[in-house]
């Protein structure tokens, strides 16, 4: 089965200290990865994606994510963390065996602290 | 160009009421998809489109039907609501490639 999990409901951090958000997922055959982040009463905002290449995605905002294949994880990663991240943020991966379909995690909430 | 946008943004309806939601997009985009989200759960998919005059059922499709007549709209019914069909739902649509555009979900609740 695919799956998609985000072990942290909740992130804290200080404004610009580093932020990493976890999500490692389950999928047959090669991951398509995703994040995207939800602001309040907002729709999901795509942030950065993984199909193949470099295990370092750089994405918008300044966010980049790593994918690591034997720890199957894909975190979230930012050097120095703004009080304007604070929102939601959501990992999705593609399911494997039907590329039209798609999982997304529960969710981790990102908040920054001035 | 607009994106995607959804009708209405907000709606109470009564248990075993019914009623539509409407998701357009003018990105010519071929996929289209209906999300719910729920606390704690993330999005779970109710049905998908992977063209005009086609659907398909997502993860959780009880309760649900759709329709896509014209490739710019989907829409998304609801027979008889029930109270756990109360969520946020988000249509979303995307071209052959995997990055999905959001809409800004509409809030139901259901009594």
């Amino acid at each position: 089965a695919q799956s998609v999990a985000q072990p942290e409901d909740q992130v804290n951090v200080a404004e610009g200290n580093p932020l990493t958000v976890k999500c490692t997922y389950s999928v047959s055959g090669n991951p398509y990865l995703f994040w995207y982040v939800q602001y309040p009463n907002r729709g999901l905002q795509f942030l950065l994606k993984y199909i193949t290449g470099d295990n370092l995605v750089k994405g918008s905002y300044g966010f980049e994510a790593e994918f690591n294949k034997s720890q199957t994880s894909f975190h979230l990663k930012k050097p120095s963390a703004l009080v304007s991240d604070s929102a939601l943020y959501f990992c999705a991966v593609r399911d494997g065996n039907n590329f039209n379909k798609f999982y997304f995690g529960s969710g981790t909430k990102l908040n920054v602290k001035p | 160009n607009a994106g995607v946008t959804q009708t209405p943004k907000f709606r109470v309806l009564k248990t075993g009421q019914s009623m539509t939601l409407l998701c357009a997009q003018d990105m010519n985009h071929e996929y289209m998809y209906w999300y719910r989200q729920d606390p704690g759960m993330g999005l779970r998919l109710i049905h998908y489109s992977v063209g005009e005059g086609t659907t398909a059922k997502g993860e959780v499709p009880d309760g649900y039907n759709v329709s896509r007549l014209k490739k710019q709209n989907f829409l998304l019914g609801l027979e008889s609501a029930a109270p756990s069909q109360t969520s946020v739902y988000f249509c979303a649509s995307r071209t052959g490639k995997e990055t999905q555009y959001f809409g800004p979900g509409t809030r139901l609740l259901v009594l």
